[in-house]
């Protein structure tokens, strides 16, 4: 079946540093792929998207490209900040299984000022 | 964008009581709705996919007769957990795709915690 895997966590990063959180998935077709962010004690809200292949998606300076040739769909940051310190999930969604979400285990971001 | 309300944030209860969790998407008609557990420091486990006016569908491994779901609206699911034990104890959210709009995009809900004593 379909899945996600990311790089596991805890990531402890100084604030400015740059921020690699690697995700790779397996899935038949041609799936959406996500990055979720949740802060502490919330739900997950949408960081970025990319719908099809060589797809970036991109929002508040997090950036991750959808790299079919190597099924991967890696998080990005240049210069991370104190607030970015949340969990991370990767997740694709397909057609098949009426649009179920597949997260990966989660990676927690912690940035120290 | 689109909202999915999830009450109540929080609940306690005793042992052997029912709690009743609710999802509405606010401002988008929802035919499918998911409901997830999250253990601490965990992924989230997808247990059953609400559809509404029939039947949910329930992941393996998931109780369906402990976890009951009903999707009696285009805007409304409710998670009822049943005779709730300390185990039962988690985070549960849910989610909903706006269909319409953004397929395969799920708007979440902002999770409850519940706590069984």
């Amino acid at each position: 079946g379909d899945s996600v895997t990311q790089m596991e966590g805890p990531v402890t990063l100084s604030e400015e540093a740059f921020l690699t959180i690697n995700c790779t998935y397996t899935a038949t077709g041609y799936p959406s792929l996500f990055w979720y962010v949740q802060y502490p004690g919330e739900g997950l809200q949408l960081l970025l998207k990319a719908t099809k292949a060589d797809d970036k998606g991109s929002n508040k300076g997090f950036e991750a490209t959808y790299r079919k040739e190597t099924t991967s769909f890696h998080l990005e940051k240049g210069s991370v900040q104190v607030s970015d310190s949340a969990v991370y999930f990767c997740a694709l969604s397909g057609h098949t299984g009426g649009f179920k979400t597949i997260f990966g285990a989660g990676t927690r971001l912690f940035v120290k000022a | 964008g689109a909202v999915v309300s999830q009450h109540p944030s929080r609940v306690i209860c005793k042992s052997g009581t029912s709690v009743k969790i609710e999802c509405r998407s606010l401002d988008f008609q929802a035919t499918t709705m998911f409901w997830y557990r999250q253990f601490p420091k965990q992924s989230l486990m997808l247990m059953a996919t609400s559809n509404e006016g029939s039947k949910a569908t329930y992941e393996q491994g998931v109780e369906k007769d402990k976890f009951l779901i009903n999707h009696a609206s285009l805007t409304l699911s409710t998670l009822t957990v049943t005779s709730a034990h300390p185990e039962d104890s988690s985070f549960y959210i849910c989610s909903a795709p706006d269909r319409v709009l953004a397929k395969n995009i799920q708007y979440f809900g902002a999770g409850t915690r519940l706590s069984v004593l």
